[in-house]
Parts: C-alpha cells; sequence; structure tokens
C-alpha cells in the first residue's frame, strides 16, 4: 500500500535550518511529483511547493523562494524539504503529499518548533 | 501571489444541503486552476475530497461533489452526516504550477 512516512520532530533555534524527510513506499517513487504543506498550529494550510523525483526539478511558492530547497535521493525514495534562516512563524507542522494523482496520499506531517 | 477566499464558517443541519466556494483574486476560477477540496479534522492530516474540480477519489462519499459556479470552484455537501463537520480547504494552481491555498472553511454540522 501507499505510504509516505515522514521524519520525526525537530527543534531548531531562530537563524538555523531544518531538512525533514518524506519516504515513499507502495508506489515507484518517480512517477509522481512530490507537493510540501505546512500548517502553523490553528491556522490554515499553506502550499510551500512541489518536486519532480525523477529530474528534480522544483517549484516553490513566492513566499518561500531563495529560503527553501526540495531533493530528493531516489535510491532509497526519499525526498526532502529544507527550510533555512528559520524564524519562529515557521513553528509548523509540515507534510508531504502525493502529487499528480489527485494528491491523494499524505505524510503523516512532522512538527518543526522553532525556538531560542 | 493571488489570493483565494473560502467563506469563514458555515453551518448545515443533519442531513441537509450546503455548498462552499472558492474564489480567486485574479477572476473567475476555471478547470484550469484545477481546484482540490481538502477535509481536515482536528488533530489529522487533511485528506483530499476531489480534484481537477469535480474528480472523486474511492474514499471520497458520494455525497460530495465539486463543480465550478458563478466564477468560483465549489464543494457541494448533499445529506450532510455528523461526520462531515470539518474544515475544509480548496487549492487553486496558477502558473508555474504554484499552489495557493484558500483560508478554509469551518464546517458545523448542527
Amino acid at each position: 500500500q501507499v505510504q509516505l512516512v515522514q521524519s520525526g520532530a525537530e527543534v531548531k533555534k531562530p537563524g538555523a535550518s531544518v531538512k525533514v524527510s518524506c519516504k515513499a513506499s507502495g508506489y515507484t517513487f518517480t512517477s509522481y511529483d512530490i507537493d510540501w504543506v505546512r500548517q502553523a498550529t490553528g491556522q490554515g494550510l499553506e502550499w510551500m511547493g512541489w518536486m519532480n523525483p525523477n529530474s528534480g526539478n522544483t517549484g516553490f511558492a513566492q513566499k518561500f523562494q531563495g529560503r527553501v530547497t526540495m531533493t530528493r535521493d531516489t535510491s532509497i525514495s526519499t525526498a526532502y524539504m529544507e527550510l533555512s534562516s528559520l524564524r519562529s512563524e515557521d513553528t509548523a507542522i509540515y507534510y508531504c503529499v502525493r502529487a499528480g494523482s489527485g494528491k491523494d496520499y499524505w505524510g503523516q506531517g512532522i512538527l518543526v518548533t522553532v525556538s531560542s | 501571489q493571488a489570493v483565494v477566499t473560502q467563506e469563514p464558517s458555515l453551518t448545515v443541519s443533519p442531513g441537509g444541503t450546503v455548498t462552499l466556494t472558492c474564489g480567486s483574486s485574479t477572476g473567475a476560477v476555471t478547470s484550469g486552476h484545477y481546484p482540490y477540496w481538502f477535509q481536515q479534522k482536528p488533530g489529522q492530516a487533511p485528506r483530499t475530497l476531489i480534484y481537477d474540480t469535480s474528480n472523486k477519489h474511492s474514499w471520497t462519499p458520494a455525497r460530495f461533489s465539486g463543480s465550478l459556479l458563478g466564477g468560483k470552484a465549489a464543494l457541494t455537501l448533499s445529506g450532510a452526516q455528523p461526520e462531515d463537520e470539518a474544515d475544509y480547504y480548496c487549492l487553486l494552481s496558477y502558473s508555474g504550477a504554484r499552489g495557493v491555498f484558500g483560508g478554509g472553511t469551518k464546517l458545523t454540522v448542527l
């Protein structure tokens, strides 16, 4: 069965970077784009960007341009999202989503807390 | 960046019908925005109900339907059930394959 399993919670200091992972199983990893979406506590969903695991091509929301990197390791069917220059407003749950198939599968989400 | 608007909250009676809408600051929403609808219950990850305006996943209850209505994307719930109480988000795609979520609609079944 299709699964997207994300890494564990992270606590970071302001100005640091965080790299979260999303391991895919149950399908051919390179056949579907991966979206990243975040949600601050009590707030709405925010689309961050997408990555094509086959080509490595990416696209980001304007808000995150220059601060986000999306990469992958096809040998272990894992996508990564790295966000730099963290600030308190980046405290949120970060989700990966299998796109290109009706965005049918979501990871369980990773809580990233930015606090001094 | 475009702004996507949704009703902040709506209430529907059990068994009733309600329509949630999703508008775009750039003009009419079309099929080219590939509208999505997601349902999120407290403490859970979102679940995708509708994609590409009106397509359903295997898990999407038949009482949910998606359409374009009056220049907006619409999600209609016909025959509301208590378990449909949740937050609902739409997502529109813009040039460069960029997505923008609406602010969400809190649906109460009462």
